[in-house]
């Protein structure tokens, strides 16, 4: 059964900081992954998909990579902004979807 | 474009009430859905997914259950609430296979079961 971690559960930093989200998956074999953010009692958006042949996708000032071998992906934002505030989840696909618990970010201006 | 929308956004109800979250698609044919529940401090839980009108999986054992009425209308059910109900319930939809394709959430339910 495929788990997925997030770590750390809750990161603050000061406005303009780059930061990175940590995802791990027990699981390698995965068709995707999928980053989202969510907003505090709203629905998910999604960020960025990562398809299991590729290392990285870039979209703005998010950079996520995938090594899936080792059952790893990160999320990098640059130059972090107070808007950026907000839980950030992982969600790994091999046949169906599983999450992490998510990263709560606050960027502090 | 695609849109989806659920409703309530927000809902309280007794324990042994019954439930009824809608959730419908538009600008998109023979979408696949999917109803997901985020317990407090926890992730994205898989409740069911439906492939196509009328067709329904469930990953976990509970007390809710799911149709798929009409092609882009998605509903979850209770005939009695439990206390272990309450979360935040999110639909999603995605074209084609799980395995291959982006899903795109709705704004979510939040229920509160007293």
């Amino acid at each position: 059964k495929q788990e997925v971690t997030q770590i750390p559960a809750a990161l603050s930093v000061p406005e303009g900081e780059n930061l990175v989200l940590n995802c791990s998956f027990t699981d390698s074999a995965i068709y995707n992954l999928q980053w989202f953010r969510q907003d505090p009692g709203k629905g998910l958006t999604s960020l960025l998909l990562i398809q299991s042949s590729q290392r990285e996708q870039t979209s703005g000032r998010l950079n996520a990579s995938l090594d899936k071998s080792s059952g790893r992906s990160t999320l990098y934002i640059a130059a972090s902004q107070p808007g950026d505030s907000a839980t950030y989840l992982c969600a790994v696909n091999n046949n169906d979807m599983r999450f992490g618990a998510g990263t709560r970010l606050t960027v502090k201006p | 474009s695609q849109t989806i929308h659920q409703w309530p956004a927000t809902l309280v109800q007794p324990v042994g009430s019954p439930l009824s979250l809608e959730c419908t698609v538009e600008g998109t044919s023979n979408p696949n859905l999917y109803w997901y529940r985020q317990a407090a401090g926890r992730g994205l839980q898989l409740l069911f997914y439906s492939v196509g009108i009328g067709q329904i999986s469930s990953e976990v054992p509970q007390n809710l259950s799911a149709s798929r009425p009409q092609d882009r209308q998605f509903i979850l059910s209770s005939k009695k609430l439990l206390l272990s109900d309450s979360g935040f319930y999110l639909c999603a939809w995605s074209k084609g296979l799980v395995s291959s394709n982006i899903q795109y959430f709705g704004a979510g339910t939040r229920l509160s079961v007293l």
